[in-house]
């Protein structure tokens, strides 16, 4: 099956600073996810980005399809931010599962 | 606000013993997945319901079923229960086909086995 590797696996930075997760994976996707899981386990939608470039506030996100790769980054971090990301793909040749990447484990110190 | 509901939150339950886990799709919503996330770990597929059928499964043992009734809710089963099964079931639902196929999941239902 398809392969996603996640790095960092941990990230501690101060608050205000800025940072980068990656996302490599190893098949075409046709869906590809970020998510947020926070403390009590709710998993939150991010971005719905299988290729391209989307913004939503502090937040962005890059998917390079034909590299195989996607980017996370958070800007100007808030504590708020801490917490687990986790990319989840959906292969083009599997059946409609999400196969979820091992996560970033990131923690903002005020 | 998902608009995912799952249910218990929170439970306890001893080896050997049987569990069942529910969640409301989103409305609209025509496919649920399940998902066990142990500690420390990423969620992995457990099976996922379309239409009421199941359409593709995890690595997962018999043991471990399911339903999805006519209103796209759905319910998660675990017999004979293990130690190892203790985790965090997470819930999700989508709409198959439409573009932009974003999924979405419950809170999660934290099993603990004894």
């Amino acid at each position: 099956g398809i392969q996603v590797e996640q790095s960092p696996p941990d990230l501690i930075l101060q608050e205000g600073a800025n940072s980068t997760l990656r996302c490599n994976f190893s098949d075409s996707v046709n869906n590809l996810q970020w998510f947020h899981q926070n403390p009590w386990g709710q998993l939150i939608n991010l971005f719905y980005i299988p290729s391209g470039t989307k913004q939503n506030g502090r937040l962005s996100a890059t998917t390079v399809a034909t590299e195989r790769y996607s980017l996370l980054y958070i800007s100007s971090s808030q504590t708020t931010d801490s917490g687990v990301y986790f990319c989840a793909l959906i292969s083009n040749f599997g059946n409609e599962k999400l196969t979820f990447g091992t996560g970033t484990r990131l923690t903002i110190i005020p | 606000e998902t608009g995912v509901t799952q249910s218990p939150t929170h439970l306890i339950k001893t080896r050997g013993q049987q569990v069942t886990l529910r969640c409301s799709s989103q409305s609209g919503h025509n496919t649920v997945s399940w998902y066990q996330q142990a500690l420390g770990q990423g969620p992995q597929f457990i099976f996922q319901y379309y239409r009421e059928e199941e359409n593709g499964r995890g690595n997962f043992p018999p043991r471990f079923s399911g339903l999805q009734f006519p209103n796209y809710s759905s319910e998660l089963n675990v017999n004979a229960l293990e130690l190892d099964d203790s985790a965090l079931y997470l819930c999700a639902s989508s709409l198959r086909g439409a573009p932009g196929n974003t999924i979405y999941f419950g809170e999660g239902s934290w099993l603990t086995v004894v």
